[in-house]
């Protein structure tokens, strides 16, 4: 068990649909993030949420929502995304928002595929 | 802002061999910690060592090791005694050390180990 676990783990989808990514973690930790990993690509992180408060956006387009109701979860809500958006979508949690001490623990990733 | 740069995109090497990953890194900052990430098949996103720009000792984790040379802002990785299960994409990563510093990864490297 990795601790952090998302789901699905591929999903295929139109640029019509609607669909939510899964995360899940019980570590205790209090920070949650998505990041977005491309080919040849640094990872990008996308939303980073402390103690169920979002903290961060990096400009990330509104096609993505995401979702914190509590520590454990966090979800993200797509909708109307592109072909570009295809990726392997990685969620991951640590203990305070500073990773200094330990880094992140990551879960296997979602591999989205837009059509 | 920082910035890690991983130059090899791909490296193989026999089975039982020493290999070295390379990254470089920048910034202005003096209180950092520096990470290796290894992300197998299965995806998930593993720390495999973990070094703290204040420590001049080079962290050591069985058969992973660094050279950290902080004047140059290098910090590669050393796998020893390589073995089949040691083929994945290996991150490197940087974190400052304070207040809501998030990791920020290289592109990473593709390692084989070849039978």
């Amino acid at each position: 068990e990795t601790g952090v676990t998302q789901t699905p783990r591929h999903l295929v989808m139109g640029m019509t649909n609607k669909k939510s990514l899964k995360c899940e973690q019980h570590l205790g930790h209090n920070a949650m993030y998505w990041y977005k990993q491309s080919a040849k690509k640094p990872l990008e992180l996308m939303f980073v949420y402390s103690l169920e408060e979002r903290v961060e956006n990096n400009s990330v387009p509104s096609r993505f929502s995401p979702e914190c109701p509590n520590s454990s979860h966090l979800f993200l809500h797509l909708h109307t995304l592109q072909p570009e958006d295809s990726a392997l979508y990685l969620c991951a949690s640590s203990q305070d928002k500073a990773p200094a001490n330990y880094g992140y623990t990551f879960g296997s990733g979602t591999r989205l595929t837009v059509v | 802002a920082q910035t890690v740069t991983q130059s090899q995109p791909e490296m193989s090497v026999q089975e039982a061999e020493t290999v070295t990953l390379s990254c470089t890194y920048d910034t202005s900052e003096n209180n950092y910690y520096l990470f290796w990430y290894k992300q197998p098949p299965s995806r998930q996103m593993i720390l495999v060592i973990r070094q703290e720009a204040y420590k001049q000792q080079n962290a050591t984790e069985n058969r992973f090791s660094v050279n950290f040379q902080k004047a140059a802002k290098s910090f590669s990785l050393k796998i020893s005694d390589s073995q089949l299960g040691d083929t994945a994409m290996y991150f490197c990563a940087f974190t400052l050390n304070f207040g809501n510093e998030k990791l920020t990864f290289g592109t990473g490297t593709r390692l084989t180990i070849i039978p």
